[in-house]
């Protein structure tokens, strides 16, 4: 298994920034996934949930993300994406994307990507 | 939303002593809670899910408890590799939340 993260960039207060999850080593399409972000020096916070085909790509979100942030998928191309506007200062973190299923607690935020940089900052 | 407790925020441990983490959430989760490490600058670990089971490739020396509100994690024999911080996650009601982390570092 590997999700490595990018599109972690420094962005202002006000702004943009889609961040990508590439996907290998299982079969992307049959595992929900998630977003979990780590403030500097902080500890983590869950940001979001995408489901599977099979749940209708439904999705979960934080209250502090929800109706700024987007969370989609491309089965396709293995990927998870993070649409993150109206970005704060508060939203400066690492992001980390992970893996989960449907099956509860076996499949519940397994693996990690190696997460990228969010700096929101004037 | 639940709340995670961990108790204590960090501790001072020497290579083989016994460490214990507590965990407590506001409300019953069953056993729907993970056991993570994280050393600095790299990502977080799966130890324990299901309250209780083992992580495949985990070593044995760590081993998870509890159910409702009330979880464990213990470490049998603290080795070098062991000094980090620890995380639990409820994963059964929106939004999961994950505790504040509890530090383990050398004595």
């Amino acid at each position: 298994v590997q999700l490595v993260e990018s599109g972690g960039n420094l962005v202002q207060p006000g702004g943009s920034l889609r961040l990508s999850c590439a996907a290998s080593g299982f079969t992307f399409s049959d595992h929900y996934m998630e977003w979990v972000r780590q403030a500097p020096g902080k500890g983590l916070e869950w940001v979001g949930r995408a489901r599977d085909k099979a749940n209708g790509y439904t999705t979960e979100y934080a209250a502090s993300v929800k109706g700024r942030f987007t969370i989609s998928r491309d089965d396709s191309k293995n990927s998870l994406y993070l649409q993150m506007n109206s970005l704060k200062t508060d939203d400066t973190a690492v992001y980390y994307c992970t893996r989960s299923d449907s099956s509860g607690s076996v499949g519940a935020f397994d693996s990690w990507g190696q997460g990228t940089m969010v700096t929101v900052s004037s | 939303d639940i709340q995670m407790t961990q108790s204590p925020s960090s501790l001072s441990a020497s290579v083989g002593d016994r460490v214990t983490i507590t965990c407590r959430a506001s409300q019953g989760i069953r056993h729907d809670l993970g056991w993570y490490q994280q050393k600095p600058g790299k990502a977080p670990k799966r130890l324990i899910y299901a309250a209780s089971s083992l992580q495949s490739g985990v070593p044995s020396r760590f081993s998870g408890s509890g159910s409702g509100t009330e979880f464990t994690l213990t470490i049998s024999s603290l080795q070098p590799e062991d000094f980090a911080t620890y995380y639990c996650l409820q994963h059964t009601t929106y939004p999961f939340t994950f505790g504040p982390g509890t530090k383990v570092d050398i004595k």
